[in-house]
């Protein structure tokens, strides 16, 4: 089966630390998402590229977040500097052009103390 | 802006049936998906409901009407596993842009 990958699976870093998470999507799907899930908010979108070109981050802090996509194999959300408040497990997920059903990734679950 | 309302919590008993339902509001959307995401997994697609009515798929069936702003999906034959969250999510704009709501824990009970 076709696979979503994520690394790490688990982190924990301390406050104002960088952190960098990873994304394989699956091969030929021109579709990724970075969400970010918490008991108190759900899943909440945070990026997604189309072709690897960013369509809309509106919902990430600018101001420490970032998300790229250097080439069709490999997306990456960066948190500098990370905070407290930014534990939560990020998920990422891809899809075909066309839409229809997304494939998630196991996710990072992340700890900032 | 969307708006998406799932209830919270939903207990059932197994091998009944059970109707998770989903209101929202928006401007305009491509279609309307629904993932099951156990605790500690991640979310796995479920159905994707483009047109008005009812889609069955085994014991899973979901239904959409756009002119009520609402969809269901239909749990049959509760199994234990079943126990998970059901997420109702939109897909909209021109570059299909996949919002969720909260999502409706449903317990499983013998």
């Amino acid at each position: 089966d076709a696979r979503v990958t994520q690394t790490p699976r688990d982190k924990v870093t301390e406050m104002g630390q960088e952190v960098t998470m990873r994304c394989q999507p699956i091969l030929g799907h021109n579709t990724v998402f970075w969400y970010r899930q918490t008991m108190m908010q759900g899943l909440e979108l945070l990026a997604y590229f189309r072709n690897r070109a960013p369509l809309d981050d509106s919902g990430m802090p600018k101001d420490r977040f970032s998300a790229e996509m250097p080439d069709a194999t490999l997306a990456t959300l960066k948190i500098q500097p990370s905070e407290p408040r930014d534990s939560a497990v990020y998920f990422c997920a891809s899809g075909p052009q066309g839409g229809g059903g997304y494939t998630f990734g196991s996710g990072t679950r992340l700890t900032v103390v | 802006g969307q708006n998406i309302d799932q209830p919270t919590e939903m207990t059932a008993t197994e091998g009944a049936i059970v109707q998770i339902n989903c209101t929202y509001q928006t401007s305009g959307f491509n279609g309307l998906f629904w993932y099951q995401q156990h605790a500690g997994e991640a979310p796995t697609f479920l159905s994707y409901n483009v047109l008005d009515g009812l889609e069955e798929k085994g014991r899973f069936s979901s239904f959409l009407s756009r002119s009520k702003g609402y969809s269901y999906l239909l749990l049959k034959e509760l199994q234990m596993k079943d126990s998970a969250s059901y997420l109702c999510a939109l897909d909209s704009g021109g570059y299909q842009k996949v919002t969720f709501g909260t999502g409706t824990k449903l317990q499983v009970i013998p």
